[in-house]
């Protein structure tokens, strides 16, 4: 079946470092590809998403490009901030999943002032 | 964007009561929502599929008797815990689908902001 893998946290950097967060996705078909950010004490919100090969998705300075031929969807910011500290997951929806959207299992993410 | 709102966001309960969520969809209609459970520093794990009108599809191993959901409008899908025992404690999130024009299954979802149940 469909499934997410992502880096294992936590991830701890200082302000200002670059970041990248590795996803890689198993899938049937062309599924979407989802990035969503779970504050402390909130739900999930989409940072971004690519609905087909090729596409960048972009949103608050964060970047993902959907790349088929390596099946990745990694996520970049050249500069984070204090307030980026949250865990982010990655997301297929589609695929043999059909509607399902299939989670990875989320990293922490926190930033040193 | 798309507001999904849940209800309560934190109840706390004694072992052996039932516990209703509410999930509901406030500025659009959901003909599907989904029911996540979040363990603590863990993903999310698909429990169910509500569909409106219709019995809702449960993923492998969630317990239909023991995690009741009802779509009974395009705006409002129900879990209820019955029964609640300690391990049922958890952080519950639903999410709905507003298709994009390419079809359903390519649309975002958005999510409540989750219930927290505590089971004494």
């Amino acid at each position: 079946g469909d499934s997410v893998t992502q880096m294992e946290g936590p991830v701890t950097l200082s302000e200002e470092a670059f970041l990248t967060i590795n996803c890689t996705y198993t899938a049937t078909g062309y599924p979407s590809l989802f990035w969503y950010v779970q504050y402390p004490g909130e739900g999930l919100q989409l940072l971004l998403k690519a609905t087909k090969a090729d596409d960048k998705g972009s949103n608050k300075g964060f970047e993902a490009t959907y790349r088929k031929e390596t099946t990745s969807f990694h996520l970049e910011k050249g500069s984070v901030q204090v307030s980026d500290s949250a865990v982010y997951f990655c997301a297929l929806r589609g695929g043999s999943s059909a509607s399902k959207i299939i989670f990875g299992s989320g990293t922490r993410l926190s930033i040193r002032p | 964007g798309a507001v999904v709102s849940q209800h309560p966001s934190r109840v706390i309960c004694k072992s052996g009561t039932s516990v209703k969520i509410e999930c509901r969809s406030l500025d659009f209609q959901a003909t599907t929502m989904f029911w996540y459970r979040q363990f603590p520093k863990q993903s999310l794990m698909l429990m169910a599929t509500s569909n409106e009108g219709s019995k809702a599809t449960y993923e492998q191993g969630v317990e239909k008797d023991k995690f009741l959901i009802n779509h009974a409008s395009l705006t409002l899908s129900t879990l209820t815990v019955t029964s609640a025992h300690p391990e049922d404690s958890s952080f519950y999130i639903c999410s709905a689908s507003v298709a994009n024009g390419q079809g359903a299954n390519t649309g975002e979802l958005f999510f409540g902001e989750g219930s927290r149940l505590t089971v004494l």
